[in-house]
């Protein structure tokens, strides 16, 4: 069975450019978790979608947005990045309301 | 507010002892406490979970146990081999909503 994929692996910007990553979820699961993990820290929590509605979001400003398409894949959209934006973006999935399955992650870099 | 303190933030161990990483939550509500490995330049990997139903659970050389009434768990970690050294992450969840702890760096000499 095929895991969490999440692409592109790197991806390079400018400030003020935007950014969108994509996830891909396994196959059955319907819940799709967004989480930012800047160098040395911890995951923090960005959003989570299930049957293709936002459930629920973390502390972060309204230009981190997203959204899950039919198939349940998603994608992350960050505008207006900032230097401090830079982090390595993981998606997690899953079927129920815990049990999540990660990704390895999308590493963004904004120069 | 809701989160999850994780200590020590660092473990050196010699390989062939015992690894115990703690954790406490805050929200009563949470019922689900998994934990994570995490390898350098992958994302996390579930390794073990406890339910509140639970108190103990182990799996081969990984333990886990669960105090409620206290609000901490812990993940145990014995005969310890140099493949264990990473960064492992504990969570609290409740109806879907995850925190995380700040990560504890494993590492594990021969």
């Amino acid at each position: 069975e095929a895991g969490v994929t999440q692409s592109p692996t790197h991806l390079i910007k400018t400030r003020g450019q935007q950014a969108t990553l994509r996830c891909s979820p396994i196959s059955g699961h319907t819940s799709v978790y967004w989480y930012q993990q800047a160098l040395g820290l911890g995951l923090q929590f960005l959003l989570w979608y299930d049957e293709g509605e936002e459930r629920n979001r973390g502390n972060f400003p309204p230009r981190f947005s997203g959204r899950q398409f039919p198939n349940y894949s998603s994608e992350l959209n960050v505008n207006a990045l900032e230097l401090e934006d830079s982090a390595l973006y993981l998606c997690a999935s899953s079927l129920i309301k815990d049990e999540q399955y990660f990704g390895p992650g999308t590493r963004l870099t904004v120069t | 507010g809701e989160n999850v303190e994780q200590h020590p933030s660092t473990l050196s161990v010699q390989e062939g002892d015992s690894a115990v990483i703690k954790c406490t939550y805050s929200d009563s509500a949470s019922n689900y406490f998994p934990w994570y490995k995490q390898e350098l330049g992958k994302g996390p990997q579930l390794i073990i979970d406890i339910r509140s139903n639970v108190g103990e659970k182990k799996d081969q050389r990984i333990a886990v146990t669960l105090n409620k009434t206290a609000k901490h768990f812990s993940l145990h970690i014995t005969e310890t081999q140099p493949e264990d050294s990473a960064v492992y992450f504990c969570a609290a969840t409740s109806w879907g909503k995850f925190q995380f702890g700040a990560g504890t760096q494993v590492v594990v000499t021969p």
